[in-house]
């Protein structure tokens, strides 16, 4: 099973709610990302687990919450966003470090309204 | 300056041409990823590089570390491989991916 999933597909959510974006990945991997991606950029990295710790965060504003509850699952919890956190994020996952190859999630497109 | 540039940004040619993207970074790196993104969605990992030179099937990913240089040979392309197309060095004591920006590559039938 070399799959991460992600859920929802879609997420519309207003600037007071909130609401969790779902990764899991049961290759058995110890190092799991998250990136934000806007269209026609690349994706922009916002925090990285290293064995259910986290070990980067890239600055990321506090209405971003990332949880690593176990060894396959990330959760992104989001509260208060604005309208420009619209975008596609994505959940990846590698063996130990980013030389090893990651396997991408399909990605949330969200939504701010 | 950025630290991961890729040429060309924008490439569109007919089907069973010979293509290929380039990539340069300025830093040490430990591994250099091809990554290969259709519209509307998900990321596939094309190749992980450390040195020399990988193929698989139609595409072929080449590497001189020494030059901080890489690139991606697609052979006899088809429309099919149409999608953005983006070189992400792991620099060498880091815990993360630099992306370039991509080249966007369409493949006219």
């Amino acid at each position: 099973d070399t799959e991460v999933t992600q859920t929802p597909k879609h997420l519309v959510m207003g600037m007071t709610n909130k609401k969790s974006l779902k990764c899991e990945q049961h290759m058995g991997h110890r190092a799991m990302y998250w990136y934000k991606q806007k269209a026609k950029k690349p994706p922009e990295l916002m925090f990285v687990y290293s064995y259910e710790k986290l070990s980067i965060n890239e600055s990321v504003p506090s209405r971003f919450s990332p949880e690593c509850p176990n060894s396959s699952l990330l959760n992104l919890h989001l509260h208060a966003l604005q309208p420009e956190d619209s975008a596609l994020y994505l959940c990846a996952s590698s063996q130990v470090s980013p030389a090893d190859t990651q396997y991408f999630g399909p990605g949330t497109r969200l939504t701010v309204l | 300056k950025n630290e991961v540039e890729q040429s060309p940004q924008n490439l569109t040619a007919q089907e069973g041409e010979f293509i290929t993207i380039n990539c340069s970074y300025s830093v040490g790196i430990s591994a250099l990823h091809w990554l290969q993104q259709h519209p509307g969605g998900g990321i596939v990992s094309l190749f992980m590089l450390s040195s020399g030179k990988k193929k698989h099937g139609r595409l072929i990913a080449t590497i001189n570390i020494q030059e901080k240089h890489s690139s991606l040979h697609i052979t006899a392309s088809h429309p099919r491989d149409s999608a953005v197309y983006i070189c992400a060095p792991n620099p060498q004591g880091a815990q993360k991916l630099v992306f370039g920006q991509g080249t966007r590559l369409t493949i006219n039938p």
